[in-house]
């Protein structure tokens, strides 16, 4: 039961344009969602989180947005930079499931030049 | 302030044996959580402890088990190791318990090869 879905397993984008990374969940139960960024032979980097009660959160390049109604997320970066290059993860948390995360199965994004 | 740190970063072992490995979490945080990465699953929760206490478990057959010490530190066991075993355990550590929005911060991870 795939509770955290990233039906886009790989994304290119130029460098200088926007990268949007998507992500779908079935579980409305889940309070916080977050991505992560991960680079091969390293563990997962947090980059931006976004509580259940609100649609947007910005950091710097990041922005996340939530879509309560259609069980859905999304991830933009702008401008893309080639250090963002990474494989992306959405995770989910709820209440009863203390810090447990539950992950998608990632997104990897290249960003060209 | 020194992140979460695993050890070692590799092991091989053959089928049928068994594997401990190690976390430290980042300096103050007492939840630390274990987390199993492979290829086609991606990253599947396994166990969570805060002081000392296992306070969730993941989908794992009971051959997985860990363990918390006082200092924060933990460890994870793998008994009777079996060739789906084989992949990245990565430790993750946060500042206090429960679902409160803030992020695990992960280490780099102990790349497991089971032959």
């Amino acid at each position: 039961d795939q509770q955290v879905k990233q039906n886009s397993p790989s994304l290119s984008v130029q460098e200088g344009r926007i990268s949007i990374l998507n992500c779908d969940y079935t579980n409305s139960m889940f309070d916080y969602f977050l991505w992560y960024k991960k680079y091969p032979a390293e563990g997962p980097t947090f980059l931006i989180s976004i509580s259940s009660i609100k649609d947007k959160n910005e950091d710097g390049r990041f922005t996340v947005f939530l879509n309560k109604s259609a069980k859905h997320l999304s991830l933009h970066i702008v401008p893309s930079q080639p250090g963002d290059s990474a494989v992306y993860f959405c995770a989910a948390s709820g209440a009863g499931t203390a810090s447990k995360l539950t992950f998608g199965t990632g997104t990897r994004l290249q960003v060209t030049l | 302030k020194a992140g979460v740190t695993q050890t070692p970063r590799y092991l091989i072992k053959t089928r049928g044996q068994q594997v401990t490995l190690s976390c430290s979490p980042i300096s103050g945080h007492r939840s630390v959580s274990w987390y199993q990465q492979t290829p086609g699953q991606g990253l599947q929760f396994l166990f969570e402890y805060f002081s000392e206490t296992q306070r969730n478990k993941g989908n794992f057959p009971g051959r997985f088990s860990g363990r918390q010490f006082s200092n924060s530190r933990s460890e994870m066991n793998v008994s009777t190791l079996e060739l789906g075993d084989s992949a990245l355990y990565l430790c993750a550590s946060k500042l206090g318990q429960g679902a409160d929005g803030s992020p695990l911060h992960f280490g780099n991870g102990t790349r497991l090869t089971v032959t």
